[in-house]
């Protein structure tokens, strides 16, 4: 059965402090994985996707890995501010025949940064 | 600035009743999507469309429908609510059906209840 699971499932930071969010992902077969963040209130919104070929891409603060091989990921978030603060889901998409599979979505990780 | 926008943000309806909840996009996509979000789930989808007059069930379809008229929008109707069908709905839209590097743009949510 496809799945992504994300750990923690909740994390509270001092504002400044790196942290890392991980996601394993048993999807196949596998097409691309996305991180998204998401606001209390708010819609999901993308931080990165990379496909197979992409083992890390950046956006701004926010720095994705991708180990295709472990079918894991992870999202490092360097010098945390209060604005970071939000769930932040990993989204595995399945690739069937070339055409736009289902997004596989995790059950994200709550994160609180604290001045 | 093209966006999607999901009407209403809250509403609160009595078990029986048909609701429907509307989303609209003015990226020109192809793709809709309808989700519901509940805790300790991830995103699940419900319906979703490639395109005008194309319509599929999702993985949680029963006691939803669509409709796909135009481009522009993909209404979702509860046929009868169920409280089972309290939760956060968004609607999200995706630019074509190829490709794996499709992003994904998601509303800001329309919570409902049902009572």
């Amino acid at each position: 059965k496809n799945q992504v699971e994300q750990s923690p499932q909740s994390l509270i930071i001092l504002e400044g402090k790196n942290c890392t969010l991980q996601c394993n992902y048993t999807v196949s077969p596998f097409s691309n994985l996305r991180w998204y963040k998401q606001d209390t209130g708010r819609g999901p919104v993308s931080l990165t996707i990379m496909t197979f070929s992409e083992n890390t891409k950046s956006n701004g603060r926010y720095t994705a890995t991708l180990d295709a091989d472990t079918k894991q990921s992870s999202l490092h978030i360097t010098a945390s501010q209060l604005s970071d603060s939000a769930s932040y889901i990993c989204v595995v998409s399945a690739n069937y025949g070339g055409s736009q599979g289902n997004l596989i979505f995790g059950k994200g990780t709550k994160l609180s940064v604290k001045p | 600035d093209a966006e999607i926008t999901q009407s209403p943000r809250h509403k609160i309806t009595e078990t029986g009743r048909q609701v429907t909840l509307a989303c609209h996009q003015t990226w020109n996509h192809n793709n809709m999507f309808w989700y519901r979000q509940d805790l300790g789930h991830g995103l699940r989808l419900i319906h979703y469309s490639y395109g005008v007059h194309d319509t599929n069930k999702g993985e949680v379809s029963d006691g939803y429908s669509v409709s796909r008229s135009n481009t522009e929008d993909l209404p979702l109707t509860l046929e009868s609510a169920a409280s089972s069908q309290t939760s956060v709905y968004f609607c999200a839209s995706s630019e074509t059906r190829q490709g794996p590097l499709l992003e994904a743009f998601f509303g800001q949510g329309t919570r409902l209840t049902v009572v």
